[in-house]
């Protein structure tokens, strides 16, 4: 079954305690994606990787990190994490169009992480 | 300015009964996609429906259908003979083709919350 997976799904945490989320895919996509939702802002994206090594800035990267050292994989660390990184976080993944660009694929979300920080 | 709007954070409709929840954008991409997305309570992302911008036609999918109005910039969405499942939040999301420094994020909108009454 194809699909994209998180955990934790929740995970309470204290301030200053780093932790990791994981994210993996089994489509074989290049592109993964990390979005936190927050009451009446939508999903934001955090950070993107469009292959293997190849990571960049979303909207909102200030106190996250992440890594693509498989494709299947895109982990996102809080190295410190504060309580306004309380949030609900998605994973994603889809194909790059062709020449590396837009695809049409609709991306594919996981679970959900629910984190709080206290 | 932001890029995706939905006006309505909460509606309610009578089960059976067509409802249509909106959505502008603005983007100076000559090409970009349009899609929607289901978040039930339990917190996944559903893709729904995908409307490019030169899609001739506009886009269905079962009972879901896409009001897509260029001129305008509207892409609402039009759910038929609602159902008590349908009850959710509903987020409009763009993607801009050109922009590829962003790769293939999704900009997503505040949601629509959605309450369909027995």
């Amino acid at each position: 079954e194809a699909q994209v997976t998180q955990n934790p799904r929740y995970l309470i945490t204290v301030t200053g305690k780093k932790l990791t989320v994981t994210c993996s895919q089994n489509m074989n996509h290049e592109y993964m994606s990390w979005y936190r939702q927050d009451p009446g802002l939508g999903l934001r994206q955090i950070y993107y990787s469009m292959n293997v090594e190849v990571t960049d800035k979303g909207d909102v990267p200030e106190g996250y990190k992440v890594s693509r050292k498989e494709k299947r994989n895109f982990p996102l660390i809080l190295e410190s994490p504060s309580p306004n990184q309380t949030s609900l976080y998605f994973c994603a993944s889809s194909f790059m169009g062709l020449a590396g660009g837009f695809s049409t694929d609709t991306q594919y979300f996981g679970p959900g992480t629910r984190l709080t920080v206290l | 300015a932001q890029k995706i709007t939905q006006t309505q954070p909460g509606m309610f409709v009578q089960e059976k009964e067509a409802v249509t929840l909106d959505c502008t954008y603005d983007t100076s991409d000559p090409s970009y996609g349009l899609f929607w997305y289901k978040q039930p309570s339990s917190g996944e992302m559903i893709f729904l429906i995908y409307q490019g911008s030169y899609d001739q036609q506009n886009a269905t999918e079962g009972r879901y259908s896409l009001n897509f109005q260029k001129a305008r910039k509207s892409a609402n969405l039009v759910i038929s003979a609602s159902q008590l499942g349908d009850s959710a939040m509903y987020f409009c999301a763009m993607r801009e083709l050109f922009f590829l420094g962003a790769g293939n994020m999704l900009t997503f909108g505040g949601g629509t919350r959605l309450m369909v009454k027995p």
